[in-house]
């Protein structure tokens, strides 16, 4: 089944420590997306990527990094400059036709939910 | 600024009772907008899509409309269910150098009381 799988789905980290998310898709989407989103507070843009060994920082990019070495896989490392990581982070994917804005339907994995101890 | 508000905040209302949930945005240059339902520690599942030229949109018992002059959009929800509770989130996507960037609004909590 076609699909965008985030892992793990509950992540632990002491203060100090860097922790990277997973996230994969099989979709064959050129777009992929990191977003954190906070009690009460809607989705916030952390980086994006509209194709493999190129990504921007999205509104909150201070204190994370990601990479995109693949097509399918996009991974979020929350170092440990951010000061405030305790979040559920979402990982999205979307399709990239100039011409066909209806495809631009933005898939979500389920989510990770990170607590800093 | 790219902007996407929703009101209200939250709703509760009950079973049976119909709901409507407002967007508003200043998202420029306009391509589409969406609305998405987001279960509570899941991911959002998209409910429907409009272009510029689309003024309404139907799927099943969620209803969207869009007024792309005012740059308002509302999603009506008919006989509510028990499994409507969710936050409905407003999202509208700006086209930018080749490819097309979401602008996701707070959303709306929806409870729906028996």
């Amino acid at each position: 089944d076609g699909g965008i799988t985030q892992s793990p789905k509950y992540l632990f980290r002491k203060e100090g420590q860097n922790v990277t998310l997973s996230c994969e898709q099989n979709l064959n989407h050129d777009a992929m997306y990191w977003y954190r989103q906070d009690p009460g507070q809607g989705l916030r843009l952390i980086y994006y990527s509209q194709i493999v060994n190129d990504f921007q920082k999205g509104d909150i990019a201070e204190g994370y990094s990601v990479s995109r070495e693949k097509k399918e896989s996009f991974p979020l490392t929350v170092t440990s400059a951010q000061k405030n990581p305790t979040a559920f982070y979402l990982c999205a994917s979307s399709a990239i036709l100039l011409r066909e804005p209806l495809n631009t339907e933005a898939f979500f994995g389920q989510g990770t939910r990170l607590t800093v101890v | 600024k790219n902007q996407v508000e929703q009101s209200p905040q939250s709703l509760i209302i009950l079973e049976g009772k119909n709901c409507t949930l407002q967007c508003n945005y200043t998202v420029s240059p306009f391509s589409n907008l969406r609305w998405y339902k987001q279960d509570t520690g899941r991911g959002p599942v998209s409910l429907t899509i409009m272009t510029f030229s689309e003024n309404t949109k139907s799927n099943g018992r969620y209803t969207a409309t869009l007024d792309a002059d005012t740059k308002q959009s509302s999603l009506h929800i008919t006989a509510s269910q028990l499994s409507d509770s969710a936050s409905y989130i407003c999202v509208v996507s700006r086209a930018s150098g080749g490819s097309y960037i979401p602008t996701f609004g707070r959303g709306t909590s929806l409870i729906v009381h028996p």
